[in-house]
């Protein structure tokens, strides 16, 4: 199994749905990330879950909600976006979060906002 | 001043080259680095980790200076498929929860 899978692949919404990206973890990790990746710009850290208690917030706006009912699964809800919003939404693990380690990524959503 | 800096590039060079990147960070304070790559359109992947003992790991050495605050990527016999972004990561003192991506460099490697 891939370590780290992320679905659906690509997506398509209108500023007034609601959906939700999903990603596991098939690594035996402690720590999940979500990040945005805008064109042009870096990767943005957006949340962090450890131990699956949400660390840090990293101030996104409240359109995005982010869940993570175990170690290996995480989730981010999305609401009344913005086009701004389209990008590319990453999902990492890490063995442990505080410590810093090395992160792995899997293949991404692609978010196209209408 | 940006929290990780890194030239953008890209840098063009022949097959076989020897290349450099180098990476600068602002909190004295950051705890581990690393180096990912990117390809286009793809997630990305971690290259290696770097120590402050500096490591090595084939043609790629990685180097820290935590002096200069400054870390740099070495990749030598460059292959054709070394073309890629190359990002330059650093976790701030609170360790992964506060990891911050540089803009990454673009590197052509060409026949």
């Amino acid at each position: 199994e891939t370590g780290v899978t992320q679905t659906p692949r690509h997506l398509v919404m209108g500023m007034t749905n609601k959906k939700s990206l999903k990603c596991e973890q098939h690594l035996g990790h402690n720590a999940m990330y979500w990040y945005k990746q805008s064109a042009k710009k870096p990767l943005e850290l957006m949340f962090v879950y450890s131990l699956e208690e949400r660390v840090e917030n990293n101030s996104v706006p409240s359109r995005f909600s982010p869940e993570c009912p175990n170690s290996s699964h995480l989730f981010l809800h999305l609401h009344t976006l913005q086009p701004e919003d389209s990008a590319l939404y990453l999902c990492a693990s890490s063995q442990e979060g505080r410590r810093g380690d090395e992160q792995y990524f899997g293949p991404g959503t692609r978010l196209t906002v209408t | 001043r940006k929290e990780v800096e890194q030239d953008p590039g890209p840098f063009n060079v022949p097959e076989g080259a020897t290349v450099a990147f180098n990476c600068t960070y602002s909190n004295s304070a950051s705890q581990s680095f690393f180096w990912y790559r990117q390809d286009c359109r793809k997630e990305p992947k971690l290259l290696m980790s770097v120590y402050s003992s500096g490591n090595e790991d084939g043609r790629f050495t990685a180097q820290l200076n935590r002096a200069s605050q400054y870390i740099s990527l070495l990749i030598r016999d460059s292959k054709l498929s070394d073309s890629a972004t190359y990002l330059c990561v650093v976790n701030g003192d609170t360790g992964g929860f506060k990891t911050i991506f540089g803009a990454g460099t673009r590197l052509f490697v060409k026949a």
